[in-house]
């Protein structure tokens, strides 16, 4: 089995950009959370998506938005981009939202310069 | 959400146990008690978890105190492929872990 996957692994966008960050489950997988990490920060969690409805928030601005297809599939978005926005984004899935166990993708690096 | 506290950094030597220890002084009764683990250049990766007893899988056993206010993650054997960050998370019951909130974790390093 597939495990989750992400896409682009590597992006560099300009302050004021906006950029669009891809996700693909584990296939059967429902739930999907969403994760910024940075050196300063460590890993924070940002959202969480089943059955395409966002059922979890993390402590971040509006700029970060996310929606979830109805395949699973989820896309995360950061409008006006600032430096700080610098970070790996790392996807996880898992079947149901009651499950104890997270697979995670190899995340997105992004580079805001 | 309850806390945790892990000590920065450990060491050990390869193939030899390491016990990796964890404080939730706050952990409610409904918390349970996760392990994830984070591998250079890679996403964390679930290690173990559980709520009131002992637990043993192939990765590892996690030991969790009587009065569930620390938890110890035993890798039995270690090899150099454990070398990484390992974290220990408290997540609500009724949430699933649908929301690990992550702290500094603990950074492990084995010795050949």
């Amino acid at each position: 089995k597939a495990g989750v996957t992400q896409t682009p692994r590597y992006l560099i966008k300009t302050r004021g950009q906006q950029v669009t960050l891809s996700c693909s489950p584990i296939s059967g997988h429902r739930s999907v959370s969403w994760y910024q990490q940075t050196p300063g920060q460590g890993l924070q969690f940002l959202f969480e998506y089943f059955s395409e409805t966002q059922r979890n928030k993390g402590n971040f601005p509006g700029r970060f938005s996310g929606r979830q297809f109805s395949n699973s599939r989820s896309e995360m978005n950061v409008s006006t981009l600032e430096l700080g926005d610098s970070a790996l984004y790392l996807c996880a899935s898992s079947y149901h939202r009651t499950d104890y166990e997270q697979y995670f993708g190899p995340g997105t690096r992004l580079t805001v310069t | 959400d309850a806390k945790t506290t892990q000590p920065n950094s450990m060491e050990s030597n390869e193939e030899e146990p390491v016990h990796l220890p964890c404080n939730h002084s706050t952990i409610s009764g409904t918390d349970y008690i996760h392990w994830y683990r984070q591998l250079p250049s890679q996403g964390p990766e679930y290690v173990i978890h559980g709520l009131t007893s002992n637990v043993n899988n192939r990765m590892a056993s996690l030991a969790i105190a009587e009065d569930r206010k620390s938890s110890t993650l035993i890798l039995h054997r270690a090899t150099l492929r454990d070398a990484a960050v390992y974290y220990c998370i408290l997540t609500a019951r009724i949430q699933g872990a649908q929301k690990l909130v992550f702290g500094q974790g603990t950074r492990l390093t084995i010795n050949p």
